[in-house]
């Protein structure tokens, strides 16, 4: 069983179209999070919401909006897309606590605008 | 700039040799994490070492941490062909809830 699943995998989309992806964790998780990955590898955090509620929102511009349904779920939704939106996008999630905060990634959802 | 700066950034060994990467950062930490990140896939936590530890173990892993130098390092010994991937390590700040900010990793390859 996938522990943190995210769709779609791949999304090419024109630019102006608003999309979302969909990210799920059957692990319990307390805290889920949206990190970025750019062609160069680097990796960003995004957002991070803690039972529902929005903990971390990292210089993002507005037309990304995340939406977190329940502590299980934390979707993206992105309007407006640009060139410079095209990445890869991980969904993750973590238990609050003192372990440590490990974080368990999905594998990820490549969005190319074009 | 980046909490996590690693060094290098590409290595190329031959299986069976031991391969070393580097971190370092720059503000005081909770704990310092290293992920393995395969090509087209999402990343793995491989091993965590807290502040106040020097060392740590984990199969053929091993990890040290200097918090006077703000460095770490990540050894594979009798590297595999399977060890190919991009390495990140990943730093907890004190302070900073739970928030990982990762460095900007060391693509290794393995060759047979």
């Amino acid at each position: 069983d996938t522990a943190v699943s995210q769709t779609p995998k791949y999304l090419v989309t024109q630019m102006g179209n608003d999309k979302s992806i969909k990210c799920e964790q059957n692990l319990g998780h307390d805290t889920m999070y949206w990190y970025k990955q750019d062609s160069k590898k680097f990796l960003k955090i995004m957002f991070s919401y803690n039972n529902k509620e929005l903990i971390i929102n990292e210089t993002v511009p507005n037309r990304f909006s995340p939406k977190s349904p329940d502590k299980a779920h934390l979707n993206l939704h992105i309007n407006s897309l640009e060139l410079g939106d095209s990445a890869v996008y991980f969904c993750a999630s973590s238990h609050t606590g003192n372990s440590g905060n490990t974080i368990y990634f999905g594998e990820g959802s490549w969005l190319t605008v074009v | 700039s980046q909490q996590g700066e690693e060094d290098p950034q590409a290595l190329s060994i031959q299986e069976g040799e031991n391969a070393t990467m580097n971190c370092s950062y720059k503000t005081s930490i909770n704990n310092l994490q290293w992920y393995r990140q395969n090509s087209g896939r999402g990343l793995v936590h491989l091993i965590l070492i807290r502040s106040n530890e020097r060392e740590k173990h984990s199969g053929r892993l091993r990890v040290t941490l200097d918090t006077s130098k703000k460095s770490s390092s990540l050894l594979i010994t009798a590297s595999r062909a399977a060890d190919t991937a991009s390495y990140f390590c990943a730093t907890s700040l004190t302070g900073g809830g739970n928030k990982l900010t990762f460095g900007t990793g060391t693509q290794l390859k393995v060759e047979l």
